[in-house]
């Protein structure tokens, strides 16, 4: 069983409206990671949280250590927003675990 | 300020062949993972390298081997290549080992590699 849970695996969505993508995880952490990869492979940091909420743009994440479990919000989706978002975990050794991925596609 | 470059890009290999995968870290980082993700998975740990030395080390055969130079880039080597191998293979820097969590990871765009 994967120690990071993503949910749910695809998801679509029309311009303008509001997505959430979940993670749970099993494990002690020092930190979690929202990253998003586009398709040429290249991955990008968006958050990295150890409590509370972050806000970068349209982006939203949020993240309850007791309940495991973040979230990551897009407000106002637009296509370019499409592409895959990684859910990952660094434990106490800087070592990074990472979910399956959410694939995401917003369609104009 | 270059991120993390990763070289080649793309790479065909026949079974049984060898292959040497590098990484530059960002400027100002010490450490380098490296990772496999296969399609439609996401990336697995292979091993983490700090100090020229190997810090950590995910569950991959010995076939996977690496090196850290002083200058802080890394290469990953894969002996005796299976289908199996076929996927991205990425690099990440960090600063010092073991505190990712604290300062983050700067990703390259990954190693295409495709066994024949």
């Amino acid at each position: 069983k994967n120690e990071v849970e993503q949910s749910p695996q695809n998801l679509t969505a029309q311009e303008g409206e509001f997505i959430t993508i979940n993670c749970s995880y099993s494990v002690g952490i020092s930190a979690l990671h929202w990253l998003q990869q586009h398709p040429g492979g290249g991955i990008v940091s968006l958050f990295m949280l150890s409590s509370g909420k972050k806000k970068h743009g349209r982006l939203i994440a949020t993240i309850n250590i007791q309940e495991k479990h973040s979230s990551l919000h897009i407000t106002a989706s637009h296509p370019r927003d499409s592409a895959v978002y990684i859910c990952a975990v660094t434990d106490s050794w800087g070592k990074l675990q990472f979910g399956a991925g959410t694939q995401v596609v917003v369609t104009p | 300020d270059a991120g993390v470059t990763q070289s080649p890009t793309h790479l065909i290999k026949t079974r049984g062949q060898q292959v040497t995968l590098r990484c530059s870290p960002k400027s100002g980082h010490d450490t380098v993972s490296w990772y496999q993700q296969a399609l439609g998975q996401g990336p697995q740990f292979i091993f983490q390298y700090y100090e020229e030395e190997e810090r950590q080390r995910g569950n991959f055969p010995d076939r996977f081997s690496g090196h850290q130079f002083p200058n802080y880039s890394s290469e990953l080597n894969v002996n005796a290549l299976l289908l199996g191998d076929s996927a991205l293979y990425l690099c990440a820097s960090s600063l010092g080992s073991g505190t990712g969590g604290v300062y983050g990871y700067t990703f390259g765009s990954g190693t295409r590699l495709t066994v024949v």
